[in-house]
């Protein structure tokens, strides 16, 4: 059970370019959601997913696409990267359920766009 | 609009001392979820505790303990007997209830930084 995975851990891009970050997780949970964290902001939420094909946007969502064609794999696509996207990403992953159900986060990928 | 405040944005604490450190949140749901996380200088997310809205005890995990207001909307963190692993960056975070069956998103204050020194 390796939790939920991130790739890749550290990343450089040129502005312009396009890539994407990929996330996954063994534990069939419904919930997937992407954050970017900035210094001084906390975490921001930039997509999330409630199952496979459903999406939707978060707090800061431009420039960033996602989809979710299966319920492990939930990767997020930076159409044409610029230095305000400079920042660590993190993946998320839960279940709906009574009581506490925390999220589950993969390590993180530090993103450096110049 | 800020959903969730962290006012403090550092604090230094002696070894084996106690520490608060203070949340308040902004919703109009009765139910709703409050977290919080630790996060050290390695990055990862840990998850330290849970607070339901409608629990009337306050939640405890180990050392951590959560001292939940419903009327003031504050969650502050309370860590007892402070070690040296906790210097770390502690978010508060909460998540409303959307439907029976459904939730919204996760969403976290800005976060607070605290040093733990010998």
């Amino acid at each position: 059970n390796a939790g939920v995975t991130q790739t890749p851990k550290f990343q450089v891009l040129k502005t312009g370019q396009s890539m994407t970050l990929q996330c996954a997780q063994d534990m069939n949970h419904e919930y997937m959601s992407w954050y970017r964290q900035d210094p001084g902001m906390g975490l921001r939420l930039i997509h999330y997913s409630v199952g496979a094909g459903i999406t939707d946007q978060g707090e800061v969502p431009n420039g960033y696409n996602v989809s979710r064609s299966t319920t492990e794999d939930f990767p997020l696509r930076l159409l044409s990267a610029a230095p305000s996207q400079t920042s660590v990403y993190f993946c998320a992953s839960s279940t709906p359920s009574q009581g506490a159900y925390e999220q589950y986060f993969g390590p993180g990928t530090r993103l450096t766009v110049t | 609009a800020q959903k969730i405040t962290q006012t403090q944005p550092g604090m230094f604490v002696q070894e084996k001392e106690a520490v608060t450190l203070d949340c308040t949140y902004d919703t109009s749901d009765q139910s709703y979820g409050l977290f919080w996380y630790k996060q050290p200088s390695s990055g990862e997310m840990i998850f330290l505790i849970y607070q339901g809205s409608y629990d009337e005890q306050n939640a405890t995990e180990g050392r951590y303990s959560l001292n939940f207001q419903k009327a003031r909307k504050s969650a502050n963190l309370v860590i007892s007997a402070s070690q040296l692993g906790d210097s770390a960056m502690y978010f508060c975070a909460m998540r409303e209830r959307m439907t029976t069956d459904s939730w919204g998103k996760l969403q976290f204050g800005a976060g607070t930084q605290v040093v733990v020194t010998p």
